[in-house]
């Protein structure tokens, strides 16, 4: 089974729209954590926000905020405000203690997001 | 800072040659890894190191080797390259055992 799953392979938003990036998991650890990475056409790999298993909170990074449903095992990355800068590949990642790797992030295959004018 | 360095950004190779693509991070971090990404999908983790002297495989290690003489270096050695492995290569590192991994940007490598 996927450990992390994100269903949509293409999303389209027009500027100023929030948009939502959907990813369920799958870990029976307890502590575990939950990441978002952006990945412009450029390549890089670039970190968004991070959400930790015990976390009471949704966090929060400017325009970026996680939905964190524990329950069903979902991680939705919420962008407010789109910008055309926000088009790019968005990944989801997790962090699994129990994993023999145990430090590594384990990712989703990723959601392209399009932002037009 | 200049964080993760890797080199080459760009590499075509013939199959059955052999490379090394470098990493080299000036952050101090212990934990170091190599993943590779094929089009279209997520990363997937080649081998990782949790300091020198120590490297584990990870999900997709064979035709790879790697080696961590130093904390600030983690090598990936392809020998005989196949068309298979013809992927995007990031490098990332991590200071502890916890907080986003830092990532290098990448190597695009294609075996002909």
């Amino acid at each position: 089974a996927q450990k992390i799953t994100q269903t949509q392979p293409g999303m389209f938003v027009q500027e100023k729209e929030a948009v939502t990036l959907d990813c369920t998991y799958d870990t029976s650890d307890p502590s575990y954590g939950l990441f978002w990475y952006k990945q412009p056409s450029s390549g890089e790999m670039i970190f968004l926000i991070y959400q930790g298993s015990y976390d009471q909170q949704n966090a929060t990074e400017g325009r970026y905020s996680l939905n964190f449903q524990k329950a069903r095992k979902s991680a939705n990355l919420v962008i407010s405000a789109s910008q055309l800068g926000d088009s790019a590949m968005y990944f989801c990642a997790m962090r699994e203690p129990s994993n023999q790797a145990g430090t590594a992030l384990i990712f989703g295959k990723g959601t392209t997001l399009s932002v037009s004018s | 800072n200049a964080g993760v360095t890797q080199t080459p950004k760009f590499r075509i190779l013939k199959i059955g040659q052999s490379m090394t693509l470098q990493c080299t991070q000036d952050m101090n971090h212990n934990y170091m890894y190599w993943y590779r990404q094929d089009p279209g999908m997520g990363l997937k983790l080649i081998y990782y190191s949790v300091g020198a002297g120590i490297t584990d495989k990870g999900e997709v290690p064979n035709g790879y080797n790697v080696s961590r003489s130093t904390t600030e270096d983690f090598p990936l050695r392809l020998e005989l390259a196949a068309p298979s492995q013809t992927s995007v290569y990031f490098c990332a590192s991590l200071i502890v055992g916890a907080g986003e991994l830092f990532f290098g940007e990448g190597s695009r490598l294609t075996v002909l």
